[in-house]
C-alpha cells in the first residue's frame, strides 16, 4: 500500500507565524497536492506538483507557497499565519492522470 | 474556476434500500476523469469509484455504481442495499487539465436502522 506521511496531526500557532506543513510519500509518484478542508465547502486545492521543483497553483493560492525539492516531500507553506487558515490540511498523491489519490491522515492546524 | 456542484448537503436513507448522490460538474475539457470518495468519521479518505469520460460503459465497484450522463454533465453515485457503515461524507471529484483533481462541497449521509 501507498503511504502518504504528514508531519503532524495537530498543530496550533500564532498569527504572524511561519508555518511548514510536511507530505511524504514512500513511493515514486509524480503528482502531489495540498488541500485544505473546510465544512460545507469540501477539499479546496491550494497548490499542485506534478514533478520536483514543479508546481501549479489550485483554487485557493493566496497566503500559501510550496516546495517540492525532491520527490517524494512536498511542503506547504504558510509565510504568515493568519486565523482564516484554521482548517483541516490534506495532502494527496497520484500516479499520474486518471488514477485515484492517495491522502495522508491530515493535520488540523489552529491558528490563534 | 471549474466548478462541481453536490446539491444534497445531507440525506437520509433507510437500510437495505438504495441511494443516489448527486454530482454535476462544468467543463470545456474534452477528456477527464471522474471519481467519489467517502469520507467517514474517522476522517480517512477511501475512493470508491472511477468514471473516465470515454469509457462506454458505467462503472460499477460492488454495490457502487456511476449513473454518468455526459451530456448533462453529471455522474451520480448510486449505493445499492445500504448499510449502516456506509454513513459517511462523500465527495464527488474531477480530475482537470494537467492532472489536477477538484472536489465537490460533499454530501452527508445517514443510513438508518
Amino acid at each position: 500500500d501507498v503511504k502518504v506521511t504528514q508531519s503532524s496531526r495537530y498543530l496550533v500557532k500564532r498569527t504572524g507565524e511561519k508555518v511548514f506543513l510536511e507530505c511524504v510519500q514512500d513511493m515514486d509518484h509524480e503528482n502531489m497536492f495540498w488541500y485544505r478542508q473546510d465544512p460545507g465547502l469540501g477539499l479546496r486545492l491550494i497548490y499542485f506538483s506534478y514533478d520536483v521543483k514543479m508546481k501549479e497553483k489550485g483554487d485557493i493560492p493566496e497566503g500559501y507557497s510550496v516546495s517540492r525539492e525532491k520527490k517524494e516531500r512536498f511542503s506547504l507553506i504558510l509565510e504568515s499565519a493568519s486565523t482564516n487558515q484554521t482548517s483541516m490540511y490534506l495532502c494527496a498523491l497520484s500516479a499520474g492522470p486518471n488514477e485515484k489519490l492517495f491522502f495522508g491522515s491530515g493535520t488540523q492546524l489552529s491558528v490563534l | 474556476a471549474q466548478k462541481i456542484t453536490q446539491t444534497q448537503p445531507g440525506m437520509f436513507v433507510q437500510e437495505k434500500e438504495a441511494v443516489t448522490l448527486d454530482c454535476t460538474y462544468d467543463t470545456s475539457d474534452p477528456s477527464y476523469g471522474l471519481f467519489w470518495y467517502k469520507q467517514p468519521s474517522s476522517g480517512e479518505m477511501i475512493f470508491l469509484i472511477y468514471q473516465g469520460s470515454y469509457d462506454q460503459q458505467n462503472a460499477t465497484e460492488g454495490r457502487y455504481s456511476l449513473n454518468f450522463q455526459k451530456a448533462r454533465k453529471s455522474a451520480n453515485l448510486v449505493i445499492s442495499a445500504s448499510q449502516l457503515g456506509d454513513s459517511a461524507m462523500y465527495f464527488c471529484a474531477r480530475e482537470t487539465s494537467y492532472d489536477k483533481v477538484i472536489f465537490g462541497p460533499g454530501t452527508s449521509l445517514s443510513v438508518i436502522p
